[in-house]
């Protein structure tokens, strides 16, 4: 069965101080592993999408980086308007995407 | 463009009716996808479909089902609602054709009473 486990829960960061959100997963043959952000009560919003081992893809503060088993989206210098809770999901066959449970970040001023 | 969009934003029904949740998706989108979000945990998968078939259906009871209707709409409905069916809905459209990337719409926020 196809899983998705995130690391840690929930993080708190002071402003400019730099981290690492994990996505470990366990899926035959992977299609696509990406990378969300959702704010309280909203839809998620796409950020990533990574097809192989190796892939790296950037936007802004935000780099995601993706090995044979796990995903890591590195966050550089945050300001407090990335906080959100952060979820990662992996597909097998471009059907239904599992999903972690997310890991909510906090950033302080 | 317009992203995707649902409704109602908000509902409030009680143990034991129906309800019916509405999608549209991206323009140009064919594929369609329901998710079911409990507080506090990721997005659950209900059903997907493309070009109007059912393409997969996830772990939810018989008291569930969807339509896509020929200009890619959805409905998502829930019969005998029951108090844990309380979550956000969620629709997602993609483009298909090798591309698996899902966009999410603002959510159904569905209180059972």
């Amino acid at each position: 069965e196809d899983q998705v486990t995130q690391s840690p829960e929930a993080l708190r960061l002071q402003e400019g101080e730099s981290s690492s959100l994990n996505c470990s997963y366990t899926v035959s043959g992977l299609r696509g592993l990406f990378w969300y952000r959702q704010d309280p009560g909203k839809g998620p919003e796409f950020l990533f999408t990574l097809y192989s081992a190796g892939e790296e893809k950037e936007k802004e503060r935000l780099k995601a980086t993706l090995t044979k088993k796990e995903s890591f989206l590195h966050i550089t210098a945050p300001k407090p308007e990335d906080s959100a809770t952060y979820l990662c999901a992996a597909t097998s066959h471009g059907q239904n995407f599992v999903f972690g449970p997310g890991t909510r970040l906090s950033v302080l001023p | 463009d317009a992203g995707v969009t649902q409704s109602p934003t908000h509902l409030i029904k009680t143990r034991g009716q129906q309800v019916t949740l509405r999608c549209s998706p991206i323009s140009g989108h064919k594929s369609v996808s329901w998710y079911q979000q409990v507080l506090g945990q990721g997005p659950q998968f209900i059903f997907q479909y493309y070009e109007k078939e059912e393409r997969g259906r996830g772990n939810f009871p018989d008291r569930f089902s969807a339509r896509q209707f020929p200009n890619y709409s959805s409905e998502l409905n829930v019969n005998a609602l029951l108090l844990g069916d309380s979550a956000l809905y969620l629709c997602a459209s993609s483009l298909d054709r090798g591309r698996y990337e899902q966009y999410f719409g603002p959510g159904t926020r569905l209180t059972v009473t």
